[in-house]
């Protein structure tokens, strides 16, 4: 089955800075990689997703990038702002009848004002 | 729009107790469903997942049982709670129709068993 890896657990940036979180995956039949934020005590909400046939989406500060070839994609957040600190999960999906997504173990973002 | 709800919020049980834990989705219909279970500061676990009324596939083996007996509710169940069920579950959902496979998470059931 699918196996993804996310990196780093933990990161701290400066206000202003940008951040990059990295995802690894396995199977190279998986088509869509959405990424999540999940705020202390909330559920994760889907911040940005990204399909195969691309290579990279932007969506304001946000953005991400795959790479098929190496099978890894990157979540990029430019500007940070203390609203930004929360656990980022990646994910991947390989398109089954059930469309389970695979998660990786979670960023843990923090923005220092 | 499509909504997901999730009850009880919060659920404080002794070990060995029976557990009920419901979700529902409106605004659409025949979704796949999903139980996830996140530990304190951990990741997502993958416990259920249903694409109908009847059908649910298990992930992992544990104390632990899934229900769906109409096509927009999801029932988490347990016979008899361990201390590691403690945890926060969340249940999701995500519409087979469509090309894509997001997930929509619920608000989620915090559940500590002492």
């Amino acid at each position: 089955g699918e196996n993804v890896e996310q990196h780093p657990s933990t990161l701290s940036v400066q206000e202003g800075d940008s951040a990059v979180i990295k995802c690894t995956y396995s199977d190279s039949a998986s088509n869509y990689f959405p990424w999540y934020k999940q705020e202390l005590g909330k559920r994760p909400q889907l911040i940005i997703d990204i399909r195969s046939n691309v290579g990279e989406k932007k969506d304001q500060r946000i953005a991400v990038t795959l790479n098929k070839t190496a099978k890894h994609f990157s979540l990029h957040i430019t500007e940070t702002q203390p609203e930004d600190s929360a656990v980022y999960f990646c994910a991947a999906s390989s398109q089954t009848g059930a469309n389970n997504l695979f998660f990786g173990t979670g960023t843990r973002l923090t923005v220092i004002p | 729009s499509q909504t997901i709800h999730q009850w009880p919020a919060t659920l404080v049980q002794p070990v060995g107790s029976p557990l009920s834990l419901e979700c529902t989705v409106e605004g659409t219909s025949n979704p796949n469903l999903y139980w996830y279970r996140q530990a304190a500061g951990r990741g997502l676990q993958l416990l259920f997942y249903s694409v109908g009324i009847g059908q649910i596939s298990s992930e992992v083996p544990q104390n632990l049982s899934a229900s769906r007996p109409q096509d927009r509710q999801f029932i988490l169940s347990s016979k008899k709670l361990l201390l590691s069920d403690s945890g926060f579950y969340l249940c999701a959902w995500s519409d087979p129709s469509l090309a894509g496979e997001t997930q929509y998470f619920g608000p989620g059931t915090r559940l500590l068993v002492l």
